[in-house]
Parts: C-alpha cells; sequence; structure tokens
C-alpha cells in the first residue's frame, strides 16, 4: 500500500496520559502536515514538515503537543497529559509540493475519558 | 471571519437532483483551490482541483471567480453515493508551505 498510513486507528486514553500518534507518508512526498477535526468541522491546520524541518506551527499547537519527523520520513505526534478537548480524529497528510492537494491517512480518533 | 465559509447544510435532495454548493475565501492571495469529499468518520479526498476558466469531471462542474473569492461546485444527476460532506479549500498564501484552509463542510444527503 503506498498511502499514507496513520497508526493507532483508534485510542482511548484517560485524562492526564500521554498519547503517541504515527504517520507514515507517501515515501515520494518531502512535505508532511497534521490536522486536527472535531464533529461538524473541517480539518483544522497543526502543523507542517518539510523534509525533517518542522517549518509552521498552529498557535493550536499548545506546548503539550509535540510533533517530529526525525528522519525526513514517519513523523509522530504527542499528546501529554491529555485533556477531554483534545479528543479529536487527528488526520496526517502528504504532498510531493505547494500548490498540490493532499492526500491524507485514515486518522486516528483519540477518546480522552 | 473564518478564512473559507461554506453553508454546512445538509441538503436533501432526490436522486437525478442538480445541487449547487458555494463557498468564499477571505485571502485574495490565494492561489490553489480544490474540492474535497469526506464520507463519514473517513479521510478526506481529493475530489478536483478548481481552475481559473472552470473546470468539469464527469457529472461535477467547478468554478471560481477571483474578483468575488468565490468557488462553488455543481452535481449533476446526484446519485445516492454522492451522499457526503463536500469540504471546500483553499491555500495559505503565506510562506511556501503549501498549507491548506479547509471550510466547515457542506453535507449533501441524496434520497431514493
Amino acid at each position: 500500500d503506498t498511502g499514507v498510513s496513520q497508526n493507532p486507528r483508534h485510542k482511548i486514553t484517560k485524562r492526564g496520559q500521554n498519547v503517541t500518534f504515527r504517520c507514515d507518508p507517501i515515501s515520494e512526498h518531502n512535505r508532511l502536515y497534521w490536522y486536527r477535526q472535531t464533529l461538524g468541522q473541517g480539518p483544522e491546520f497543526l502543523t507542517y514538515f518539510q523534509n525533517e524541518a518542522q517549518l509552521e506551527k498552529s498557535r493550536l499547537l499548545s506546548d503539550r503537543f509535540s510533533a517530529e519527523r526525525p528522519k525526513g520520513s514517519f513523523s509522530t505526534l504527542e499528546i501529554q497529559r491529555t485533556e477531554q478537548g483534545d479528543s479529536a480524529m487527528y488526520l496526517c497528510a502528504s504532498s510531493p509540493a505547494s500548490n498540490y492537494g493532499y492526500t491524507f491517512g485514515s486518522g486516528t480518533r483519540l477518546t480522552v475519558v | 471571519r473564518k478564512e473559507v465559509e461554506q453553508d454546512p447544510g445538509p441538503f436533501n435532495v432526490p436522486e437525478g437532483a442538480t445541487v449547487a454548493f458555494n463557498c468564499t475565501y477571505s485571502n485574495s492571495a490565494s492561489q490553489s483551490f480544490f474540492w474535497y469529499r469526506q464520507d463519514c468518520r473517513k479521510e478526506p479526498k481529493l475530489l478536483m482541483s478548481v481552475y481559473s476558466s472552470g473546470n468539469e469531471d464527469g457529472r461535477f462542474t467547478a468554478q471560481l471567480n477571483r474578483a468575488s473569492q468565490y468557488i462553488s461546485l455543481l452535481i449533476r444527476d446526484s446519485k445516492l453515493s454522492d451522499s457526503a460532506t463536500y469540504l471546500c479549500v483553499v491555500n495559505s498564501p503565506s510562506g511556501n508551505t503549501g498549507k491548506l484552509i479547509f471550510g466547515q463542510g457542506t453535507t449533501l444527503q441524496v434520497k431514493p
């Protein structure tokens, strides 16, 4: 499968726990994006990587959130001390260049209880 | 004001109907425009890009009016399988990040 892969598909965690999600983009794509989507809303931008460099972060990405793409291939998104408001679908997307549409992964659905 | 605004609907139409969705965007410097389709609890998938001259893909027609900062999607001869949420998407022109800004989405329900 040459699409964007995200793991896990679902995560239920207790408030206050840390969680980490992984994204494997399409291998030729050097641009990687993380978005968050809540019910009834469109995806909201969180952060962007070009190769291993994190070039933009949204103000939505509080200090509890951190993302990495250490070798310019897969990426991880970690949320520390989760809160109920973090419950959402976390979507990863990749793109070969600007002005191209994205290919999204299936997302990781996080539920904080 | 939201950067990309759409009527959330829902639009309920019978099979075979023609339906149109509209979208406005706030940044006149945006250069790339798309429509994405999202099925319930699935990821968004690219439906079509939107070009200045307008473009068609089968039953789907997209149009762009840069002067009014307005994008539209027309679906002819609606099928049950067209039921989904349609997301209007524009690029963020700042920097060269390729960042895309998504509207809230418009929900379409096609009824038999």
